[in-house]
């Protein structure tokens, strides 16, 4: 089946490490998106992608990093410079840049100790 | 940045009951969708609606762009409704969904 797979669903941290996140997609989008959702809140972007080996800043990159080396690849690392790195972290693509609908992976949980 | 606003934050339900749920945006859009997101947190898409009306189901959703405003439908609801139901848009300048902060359903038995 066609779809967006984050991994893992859970993941615990010792404060101070770097970690890095999975999103795989097989849905032929050109475009890849980073979310982050705290508890009872909705979601702020963190980077998106439009093509291989380019991507933008959302609103809160502060502490995160991205690659796009393969379009089915969109891989996050959260590192130590992340102040409240324990949160929800989604993934999304879409067909296009802009203007598409766009669909979403199961999430990864991230908790930092 | 386009500004979103969902309304009600909380809406409590008795099975059988029907619902709308409002999105405001503060800027001309491009693309619109509503989700819900279930307990174990995925972001289900419910529908794709920048302008028009459209239905799935007990499920419809109405985008009055001039107005901008957005409006979900629930009708007859069943517990599986229940969680969190968010709209997002993207403003005619592209780069990024805009998410609200979503409205908590609860859908008692």
């Amino acid at each position: 089946d066609g779809g967006i797979t984050q991994s893992p669903k859970y993941l615990f941290r010792k404060e101070g490490q770097n970690v890095t996140l999975s999103c795989e997609q097989n849905l032929n989008h050109d475009a890849m998106y980073w979310y982050r959702q705290d508890p009872g809140q909705g979601l702020r972007l963190i980077y998106y992608s439009q093509i291989v080996n380019d991507f933008q800043k959302g609103d809160i990159a502060e502490g995160y990093s991205v690659s796009r080396e393969k379009k089915e690849s969109f891989p996050l690392t959260v590192t130590s410079a992340q102040k409240n790195p324990t949160a929800f972290y989604l993934c999304a693509s879409s067909m296009r840049d802009w203007f598409t609908e766009a669909f979403f992976g199961q999430g990864t949980r991230l908790t930092v100790v | 940045g386009i500004q979103v606003e969902q309304s009600p934050p909380d809406l409590i339900l008795q099975e059988g009951a029907n619902s709308t749920l409002r999105c405001n945006f503060s800027d001309s859009v491009n693309n619109l969708q509503w989700f819900h997101q279930n307990p174990w947190g995925q972001l289900i898409n419910l529908f794709y609606i920048p302008s028009g009306t459209k239905q799935n189901g007990r499920l419809s959703a109405t985008t009055v762009a001039t107005e901008r405003y957005s409006l979900l439908y629930i009708s007859s609801s069943q517990t599986t409704d229940s969680g969190v139901y968010f709209c997002a848009v993207e403003g005619t300048s592209g780069s990024r969904l805009t998410f609200g902060e979503g409205t908590q359903l609860t859908v008692n038995p």
